[in-house]
């Protein structure tokens, strides 16, 4: 069973049409939530880490938050240059320090 | 900002061949890792390495895989028959303590015929 499910797959914004990406994880005592951005050929690139429940950290257009079974990352009128696969990793108590990633949100913004 | 880095950025090798994979982790960090991604898949957990030894590793780290950290700054990976499923990207990771953000490197992309 996967441990982190992303959606939607992929995602088509004009720019500027804010929306949200979705993460939802299913494994028990976590100990972080990251969020990576994937350019095509490349390595991800670390955006955020969350922690703990009610938690928010923002980034220029981006901003994060975490519940007790999910985080959205939300992007507010987002420009071409933010096209990319965002991924979420997840890390647990259960599984020490390997990192579980989600198959990730490929989104495109069209000028 | 120091990055990992990984050689070779691309290698071809045929089918039984042996390869090695470096890795240049960032300088400060103890935790080492290696992930694959193979084409249209999510990325893949291989082995994390500590104080010199496997701290774990997945089922796809099985006997055909080795890693070793020969001098204080290379982090290699060795696959010792390749075989075609083996195609993938190959990620280094680093971290200062095993909770921290993980780094990437920019990864190696590696094909077998």
């Amino acid at each position: 069973e996967d441990q982190v499910t992303q959606s939607p797959e992929a995602l088509r914004l004009q720019e500027g049409e804010s929306s949200s990406l979705n993460c939802s994880y299913t494994v028990s005592g976590l100990r972080g939530l990251f969020w990576y951005r994937q350019d095509p050929g490349k390595g991800p690139e670390f955006l955020f880490t969350l922690y703990s429940a009610g938690e928010e950290k923002e980034k220029e257009r981006l901003k994060a938050t975490l519940t007790k079974k999910e985080s959205f990352l939300h992007i507010t009128a987002p420009k071409p240059e933010d096209s990319a696969t965002y991924l979420c990793a997840v890390q647990a108590a259960d599984t020490g320090n390997q990192f579980y990633f989600g198959t990730g949100t490929s989104l495109t913004v069209i000028p | 900002e120091p990055e990992v880095t990984q050689t070779p950025s691309h290698q071809v090798t045929q089918m039984g061949q042996e390869v090695i994979l470096r890795c240049v982790p960032i300088s400060n960090h103890l935790y080492f890792y290696w992930y694959r991604q193979i084409l249209g898949q999510k990325v893949e957990f291989l082995v994390s390495f500590y104080n010199n030894e496997i701290s774990e590793k997945s089922e796809i780290f099985d006997d055909q895989f080795s890693v070793e950290r020969p001098d204080g700054s290379n982090f290699t990976l060795k696959i010792r028959s390749t075989k075609l499923e083996d195609s993938a990207m190959y990620f280094c990771a680093s971290s200062e303590d095993g909770s921290n953000p993980v780094g990437f490197g920019p990864g190696t992309r590696l094909l077998v015929l």
